[in-house]
């Protein structure tokens, strides 16, 4: 069956231009989770969904950053006015539940690479 | 604030031999452990996990061993294959306080000589 997919791969914008980064989580997996990784570094959780109720957005670095699940499947993360600093490789995960043991484990995408011109 | 720490950037080992990936973790709250392979331009892909009722799970060549006085834990590959050569994530999730976001470390490159 098909896993996590994103689009676009690469993505490369001019500082202080919007993106919207685009995930299609596994077929009927409940929760989906954006993560940032820095080079060399392991993901870092920015925010996560269960259904389209959004759970905890916590790790979203400011409010330029923001993350929608409308119909509880395909999720967006849109920066806004993109920085320098926002490069990074963003990834998102799927698991079936939300919680207890195996069904919590995530499975992720291949990412997408954001370079900020 | 590190809450998940991988000391080792990289192993080398030999095939046929056993590898030993180690990590710390410093929240109490931490209860269930997920160990990532990821290779270069993919995503991480989950290898095995263990929650913490337990102190051992085994799957195959892999086995997760945890340590919960210590807060450490560590993947055991036995026996060692070149194909085993990829970055090896740990991380952990606090279910009841943080539901489950994972907080991972910043990885292990594994090197498994033929």
């Amino acid at each position: 069956g098909a896993g996590v997919s994103q689009s676009p791969r690469y993505k490369v914008t001019k500082r202080g231009q919007d993106v919207a980064l685009r995930c299609d989580p596994i077929s009927g997996h409940v929760s989906l989770y954006w993560y940032r990784q820095a080079l060399g570094q392991g993901p870092e959780f920015l925010t996560y969904f269960n259904y389209e109720a959004q759970q905890d957005k916590s790790g979203l670095p400011n409010d330029r950053f923001s993350a929608e699940r409308p119909e509880g499947s395909i999720s967006t993360l849109t920066i806004q006015r993109t920085e320098q600093r926002d490069s990074a490789m963003y990834r998102c995960a799927s698991s079936w539940a939300p919680s207890s043991g195996r069904a919590a484990t995530q499975y992720f995408g291949p990412g997408t690479r954001l370079l900020v011109l | 604030d590190q809450q998940v720490k991988q000391n080792s950037p990289s192993l080398s080992v030999q095939e046929g031999r056993i590898s030993i990936l180690n990590c710390d973790y410093t929240n109490s709250m931490f209860d269930y452990f997920l160990w990532y392979k990821k290779y270069p331009a993919e995503g991480p892909t989950f290898l095995i996990s263990i929650s913490s009722i337990k102190d051992k799970n085994e799957d195959g060549r892999f086995t997760v061993f945890l340590n919960k006085s210590a807060k450490h834990l560590s993947l055991h590959i036995v026996p060692s294959q070149p194909g085993d050569s990829a970055v090896y994530f740990c991380a952990a999730s606090a279910r009841e306080t943080s539901g489950s976001r994972l907080t991972f470390g910043e990885g292990t490159q594994l090197t498994v000589n033929p």
